[in-house]
């Protein structure tokens, strides 16, 4: 596609529910981000992929949080026993190497 | 310390003036600079980056980039009410870690 795709665009889920968001890169970038912003803040780093693999998942807050990467395109964040403060925008960027992210249009999130 | 600070408040700019927006980072290994904007309930998309120190021109705005002093602007001459939005200052450390860490944003505001 033309540019990040990400599904679905909202979620609504009850606490204590698994989600998974899923993110589509740009063709041909080899490097995957995911960030998460909380209403009024900056943007939090969760997790980049190199490739299928995951070189940094130090922004991940908590062992709810996973992701992954197959076939070096399409990643799958993942959040069990969702929790109220997980209520956010989670957006996915991809680039080649280190060249500028270029972000989807995000999945909002809201944990009632 | 944040690793990208953007300190500033709200800035208020008459349509036609210069909007200047500030930006200090703490980590010296950081190499590449971004700027970001950020229309409410938007994704954040790229308005410049910088690598090397000195200005670069790209329309009507222009990136300053200090590593001595680890600053970072972004001029917006002739402001647009179209340049109303959140404008978000990135860096990002070449050592292996491909991640950008952003700072909070500016929130712009051109009266007409």
């Amino acid at each position: 596609g033309a540019g990040v795709s990400q599904s679905p665009s909202n979620k609504v889920t009850e606490k204590g529910k698994d989600v998974e968001l899923r993110c589509d890169p740009i063709s041909g970038h080899t490097a995957l981000y995911w960030y998460r912003q909380s209403l009024g803040q900056g943007l939090e780093f969760l997790i980049y992929f190199q490739g299928n693999s995951a070189p940094d998942k130090s922004g991940l807050p908590s062992d709810r949080f996973s992701a992954e990467r197959t076939g070096g395109s399409v990643s799958t964040l993942t959040i069990q026993r969702t929790q109220q403060e997980d209520s956010a925008v989670y957006l996915c960027a991809s680039s080649i190497s280190n060249s500028p992210l270029h972000f989807g249009n995000g999945t909002r999130l809201t944990v009632t | 310390q944040k690793e990208v600070e953007q300190n500033s408040g709200p800035l208020s700019v008459p349509e036609g003036a210069i909007a200047s927006l500030n930006c200090t980072y703490s980590d010296r290994g950081s190499q590449s600079f971004f700027w970001y904007r950020q229309y409410s309930g938007k994704s954040p998309e790229l308005i410049m980056f910088i690598y090397s120190n000195g200005d670069k021109e790209d329309g009507r705005f222009t990136a300053q980039l200090n590593k001595a002093s680890q600053y970072v602007s972004l001029l917006i001459r002739d402001s647009q009410p179209s340049d109303s939005a959140t404008y978000l200052c990135a860096a990002r450390d070449m050592r292996g870690n491909n991640r950008l860490a952003f700072g909070k944003g500016n929130q712009v505001v051109v009266i007409p």
